[in-house]
């Protein structure tokens, strides 16, 4: 069975600051991964994802992640946060074979002060 | 519709109550999905469909939990005689894929139990 750990569950940071958010996963077999975000009073939306191919994939809005096969991980990534990526952010792994749900991380909650 | 919808928003039952939790997913998409999100925990698996046909009810907690979709469109999440563990988000995605595939998310039902 697949599991996701995210390291940090709360990370404050200056506008500017440069972001990395740890997401390692647990599974056998191939996957695909996800990053989703929940801002404030709004639903789960997609950051980014990665199927297969180039394994640095980039998102909406800045964000960028890169999977590293060798140590099952896909940390999420921006050089430069702005106040409005004040959120929830969620990493999911997905199965690549059969019905695919999605196992998420406990998610990280994101602060960014002005 | 533009998104996946769900209705209600928000529900206060008291312990003992049968309630029925709706979800509208994007119009076509063959995957559905049903998550619950406890408080300070990222979304867990329920149950999916495929169509009509409910293909793996694995995550459902108890035999309290029924889910359906007779039409293959509409789905509707029961929960029987509610307990106050049972308090949590209740979301719901639908893909366009059979089995999966990026996963489109509603705004979620929470649900209290007194």
């Amino acid at each position: 069975a697949q599991s996701v750990s995210q390291h940090n569950h709360h990370v404050i940071l200056s506008e500017a600051a440069s972001l990395e958010l740890g997401c390692n996963y647990s599974y056998g077999g191939t996957v695909n991964l996800f990053w989703y975000v929940q801002y404030p009073g709004q639903h789960l939306q997609l950051l980014l994802k990665y199927f297969s191919g180039d394994p640095l994939v980039k998102g909406i809005k800045g964000f960028e992640a890169e999977f590293i096969k060798s140590k099952f991980s896909f940390n999420l990534r921006k050089p430069s946060v702005q106040w409005s990526d004040t959120a929830e952010y969620f990493c999911a792994v997905q199965a690549n074979t059969g019905f695919q749900k999605l196992v998420f991380g406990t998610g990280t909650r994101l602060l960014v002060s002005p | 519709g533009a998104g996946v919808s769900q209705s209600p928003r928000y529900k206060v039952a008291k312990r003992g109550q049968d309630v029925a939790l709706r979800c509208d997913p994007i119009s076509g998409h063959v995957s559905l999905f049903w998550y619950q999100q406890a408080l300070g925990q990222g979304p867990e698996f329920l149950t999916y469909f495929q169509n009509e046909a409910q293909l793996d009810k694995s995550g459902l907690p108890s035999d309290r939990f029924f889910a359906e979709r007779p039409e293959g469109s509409v789905s509707t999440l029961k929960i029987q005689r509610t307990q106050q563990e049972d308090s949590a988000v209740y979301l719901c995605a639908s893909s366009l894929a059979p089995g999966g595939g990026e996963q489109f998310f509603g705004p979620g039902t929470r649900l209290t139990v007194l």
